[in-house]
């Protein structure tokens, strides 16, 4: 069984940061692009960022771009997202979403077949 | 950057209806439109993937179809577990991005 759980999350002061944590098993991990993605409280879903199997192929919603990094282990099946320069416009549940193509560039015109619970990341001074 | 504009943002329905929503993308994507169901405090789920292509286990009342930049996911004789907010995405150019959300909820 697939399964993905995301931690890090927390409350942190804006311009602060803070680092997610995604855990995978019942995949083989390393075949797989995963993705980032998060919802502010009541709204909709929102594109972070992605990245290869082999984590040569990275991109970032423009929102993010600068701020955050996406990284993986594939070791240690797990990947990671660095959030740094925090604003009250990054608090929203982050969930990490594994992509459904086999040896997958982070843009494969796939779907994101399995998701993580999510992570509250809270913005407040 | 694309953009993806779901109709309606919300709707009312009643057990048993036929329920269309519509997604436009705002350039052309292919067939690369995925669509996924989200219930309250639970992460998205998907339905169909590639326009049509419904997932195994997801029941044969849910389908999906495209005309030229609009796509369309349609629940016949909606079921009391389908109430919940339906997106959808595309795939086929970064940013991936996903529509705006419509609600079901019941009448």
């Amino acid at each position: 069984e697939v399964q993905l759980v995301e931690s890090g999350g927390g409350s942190v002061q804006p311009g602060r940061s803070l680092r997610l944590s995604c855990a995978a098993s019942g995949f083989t991990f390393h075949d797989y692009a995963m993705h980032w993605v998060r919802q502010a409280p009541g709204k909709a879903l929102e594109w972070v960022a992605g990245i290869s199997w082999h984590s040569d192929n990275i991109g970032y919603a423009d929102s993010v771009k600068g701020r955050f990094t996406i990284s993986r282990d594939n070791a240690k099946n797990s990947l990671y997202l660095q959030m740094n320069s925090l604003t009250t416009d990054d608090m929203a549940f982050y969930y990490c979403a594994k992509d459904s193509v086999w040896f997958g560039e982070f843009i494969s015109h796939g779907y994101f077949d399995h998701w993580g619970r999510g992570t509250l990341v809270t913005v407040s001074s | 950057d694309i953009q993806m504009t779901q109709s309606p943002s919300s709707l009312s329905a009643s057990v048993g209806d036929r329920v269309t929503i519509t997604c436009r993308a705002s350039q052309s994507i292919s067939n690369y439109l995925n669509w996924y169901q989200q219930k309250p405090g639970r992460a998205p789920y998907l339905l169909i993937h590639g326009t049509s292509g419904l997932r195994s286990g997801v029941p044969s009342r849910f389908s999906g179809t495209e005309s030229g930049t609009a796509f369309t996911l349609t629940i016949d004789s909606l079921q009391p577990e389908d109430f919940a907010t339906y997106y959808c995405q595309q795939t086929y150019s970064s940013p991936l991005t996903f529509g705006g959300g419509t609600k079901v909820e019941i009448k």
